[in-house]
């Protein structure tokens, strides 16, 4: 079963507007954490944002957001005022922490974002 | 800071041929990992290296193998490669005290 789901293979946003790109994830583990990484057009990963399964605020990194609940196990990526370089593939990861599977990583398959001008 | 570097950037083998994919970090990092990424696939985890002389498979290792030379650099090797090889590769890099990755730009690997 897939542990990390992104259902939106692609997105469209204006300029300036916000967008969110859907994560949800299945663990049964009550530690994890989850992250999302940016992949433009040149192909490097960007680390973007993390969230731990115990944090209780939301986490923000400048227009990135991150919208976590937890019980709906989904981690949505909130970007505001979207600019023209925000267009690139997202990918949504987990890493669970209890799991005995060496804490590695677990990867959707991502969403490619286009940002119209 | 250089960060992440992997050499090199594009190959092209033909099927048999071997290379080693090289990788290298100067932030002092524990942890190390080989990742390759296909369409529709996502990234899967090749190997890992939690520290200086270990290493470990993750979930795709058969046709692979791994040297982690010291702290810095960490290589992945293929023995005989395989048109089921072609893949972008990467290399990223983890702090003991810090969950975010820092990947290296790829290299994108062709095996004819």
């Amino acid at each position: 079963a897939q542990k990390i789901t992104q259902t939106q293979p692609g997105m469209f946003v204006q300029e300036k507007e916000a967008v969110t790109l859907d994560c949800t994830y299945d663990t049964s583990d009550q530690s994890y954490g989850l992250f999302w990484y940016k992949q433009p057009s040149s192909g490097e990963m960007i680390f973007l944002i993390y969230q731990g399964s115990y944090d209780e605020q939301n986490a923000t990194e400048g227009r990135y957001s991150l919208n976590f609940q937890k019980a709906r196990k989904s981690a949505n990526l909130v970007i505001s005022a979207s600019q023209l370089g925000d267009s690139a593939m997202y990918f949504c990861a987990m890493r669970e922490f209890n799991a005995g599977n060496n804490r590695k990583l677990i990867w959707g398959l991502g969403t490619s974002l286009a940002v119209n001008p | 800071n250089a960060g992440v570097t992997q050499t090199p950037k594009f190959q092209v083998l033909k099927t048999g041929q071997s290379m080693t994919l090289q990788c290298a970090q100067d932030m002092n990092h524990n942890s190390m990992y080989w990742y390759r990424q296909d369409p529709g696939m996502g990234l899967r985890l090749i190997y890992y290296s939690a520290s200086e002389g270990t290493t470990d498979k993750g979930e795709v290792p058969n046709g692979y193998n791994v040297s982690r030379l010291n702290k810095r650099e960490f290589s992945l090797r293929l023995e005989s490669a395989a048109p089921s090889q072609t893949s972008v590769y990467f290399c990223a890099s983890r702090a003991p005290t810090n969950e975010k990755l820092f990947f290296g730009s790829g290299t994108q690997l062709s095996v004819l």
